[in-house]
């Protein structure tokens, strides 16, 4: 079974400042990761994944994510959020024996980021 | 490249009535996903098609069909639509259901019943 978790429902951030998303997750085997965004009245949009090698990831928009074993762990980050940001984010996690390539996606966090 | 695309945007409909969701990708992908997306809870699976002529349920498939009419299209079915379905109904494709190819989303279709 695969599960993921986002531990807040919303994070609020001031602009120019640095941002974190939390993502905890809980897989059989070894976990494939993705961090997608949601604008209002659209779809989900890529941002990276992990799926092995380095733990640090770098995505679009200047966003990147740590991968952490020990902590089951996929935090989303950025060093100066902007405006911009304000969005839905979600977690994905997929199983490595999932054939299906079905991914289980947390709650979702909201992020605000004031001007 | 329109990439993937949902019609209707919006329906609302009366318990009871059925409607068809329509989705198409022109990313030439093999597989395939439906997802409704409720308040608090993320993204459900309801089915996916890995491949042209293959389909199966996904966590939440109870008063759906889905029919892969190809390999670009991937339609979801209400028979007999109830208030639990109102939900934001969001199309998925990938390249290939076995590898780790990252989903791409359409812009969704809000549905009501009331």
């Amino acid at each position: 079974a695969q599960s993921v978790a986002q531990p807040e429902d919303q994070v609020n951030v001031a602009e120019g400042n640095p941002l974190t998303v939390k993502c905890t997750y809980s897989v059989s085997g070894n976990p494939y990761l993705f961090w997608y965004v949601q604008y209002p009245n659209r779809g989900l949009q890529f941002l990276l994944k992990y799926i092995t090698g380095d733990n640090l990831v770098k995505g679009s928009y200047g966003f990147e994510a740590e991968f952490n074993k020990s902590q089951t762990s996929f935090h989303l980050k950025k060093p100066s959020a902007l405006v911009s940001d304000s969005a839905l984010y979600f977690c994905a996690v997929r199983d490595m024996y999932n054939a299906g390539n079905m991914l289980t996606f947390g709650g979702g966090t909201r992020l605000m980021v004031k001007p | 490249n329109a990439g993937v695309t949902q019609t209707p945007k919006f329906q609302v409909l009366k318990t009871g009535q059925s409607m068809t969701l329509q989705c198409a990708q022109d990313m030439n992908h093999n597989s395939m996903y439906w997802y409704r997306q409720d308040p608090g809870m993320g993204l459900r699976l309801i089915y996916y098609s890995a491949s042209e002529g293959t389909t199966d349920k996904g966590e939440v498939p109870n008063g759906y069909n889905v029919s892969r009419l190809n390999k670009r299209e991937f339609s979801l079915r209400l028979e007999s639509a109830a208030p639990s379905q109102t939900s934001v109904y969001f199309c998925a494709s990938s390249e290939y259901a076995g590898q780790t190819y990252e989903q791409y989303f359409g812009p969704g279709t809000r549905l009501t019943v009331t």
